[in-house]
C-alpha cells in the first residue's frame, strides 16, 4: 500500500535561518507531489507541485523552493526564512493522469518562524 | 488560472438537520475533476466526495450529496442528518485533467450543535 512521510512535524525557526522540509511517498511510482501552506484565513495554497524528477511548478512567488532530486522525494527549501512564512506545510501526492483519483496528504508540518 | 472560491468562511447546523456549503471555481477547461475534502481537528485530510466534470449526474455518498451546476461553475456539498461528527474544516478542490494541478477554496469551518 501506499503511505506519505513528511517530517518534521514541528519546527521553530529563527528569522533568518534556511529552512528544509522533506517529503517522500512509498508504495507508487512517478506520483503527482504537491506542497500546500495552510494559513488562517487563507484556506490551502498551492506552493509547488510536480508531475515529474526535474519539473515543477511554482503558483506564488516568494522565498521558498522545491525540488525532486528522486522520484517520490519533495523537498519544500527557504535560504533565509520570514516571519510570513509561518504557517501549516502539507505534503500530498496523486496518481498521474487519474484525475478522479483521491490524493493523499502527509501529517504536516507546523513551522513558526520567531 | 483556475480559481476555487468559498464564500462561506462558517457555517453551523443542529444535528440532524441538512446544511448545504458553496463553492464556485472559475476555469477555462473544459475538462476537470472536482473535489470535497474534511479536514477534523487532527488536520488529516479526508476525501469527502468527487465528482466529474463530465458528468452531468450528481455525486452521492452516503449523506453526503453535491449539486454540480456546470455552467455556472458551481460545486455546493449537502450534508443530511448531520452528525456531531461532521463538525470540520471543508475544503472544495479543482483539480485539472490536463496538468494535474490541484488546488483548493479557503475552507468552511462547520459546527455541529447538539
Amino acid at each position: 500500500s501506499q503511505t506519505i512521510h513528511q517530517w518534521p512535524a514541528t519546527l521553530v525557526q529563527p528569522v533568518g535561518s534556511p529552512l528544509s522540509l522533506e517529503c517522500t511517498v512509498e508504495g507508487t511510482s512517478n506520483p503527482n507531489l504537491y506542497w500546500y501552506r495552510q494559513a488562517a484565513g487563507r484556506g490551502l495554497q498551492l506552493l509547488f507541485y510536480s508531475v515529474g524528477i526535474g519539473q515543477i511548478s511554482s503558483e506564488v512567488p516568494q522565498n521558498l523552493s522545491a525540488s525532486r532530486p528522486q522520484d517520490r522525494q519533495f523537498i519544500l527549501s527557504s535560504k533565509k526564512l520570514l516571519l510570513s512564512d509561518s504557517g501549516f506545510y502539507l505534503c500530498a501526492w496523486s496518481t498521474p493522469g487519474q484525475g478522479y483519483a483521491e490524493a493523499f496528504f502527509g501529517q504536516g508540518t507546523r513551522l513558526t518562524v520567531v | 488560472a483556475q480559481t476555487v472560491t468559498q464564500s462561506q468562511p462558517e457555517m453551523s447546523v443542529q444535528e440532524a438537520e441538512t446544511v448545504t456549503l458553496s463553492c464556485t471555481y472559475d476555469t477555462s477547461e473544459s475538462d476537470y475533476y472536482l473535489f470535497w475534502y474534511k479536514q477534523p481537528p487532527s488536520r488529516q485530510m479526508i476525501l469527502v466526495i468527487r465528482q466529474e466534470a463530465y458528468k452531468q449526474q450528481n455525486a452521492t455518498e452516503n449523506r453526503f450529496s453535491v449539486n454540480f451546476q456546470k455552467a455556472a461553475k458551481s460545486f455546493s456539498l449537502k450534508i443530511s442528518d448531520s452528525q456531531l461528527g461532521d463538525a470540520a474544516m471543508y475544503f472544495c478542490a479543482y483539480r485539472s485533467a490536463g496538468t494535474d494541478k490541484l488546488i483548493f477554496g479557503t475552507g468552511t469551518r462547520l459546527q455541529v450543535f447538539p
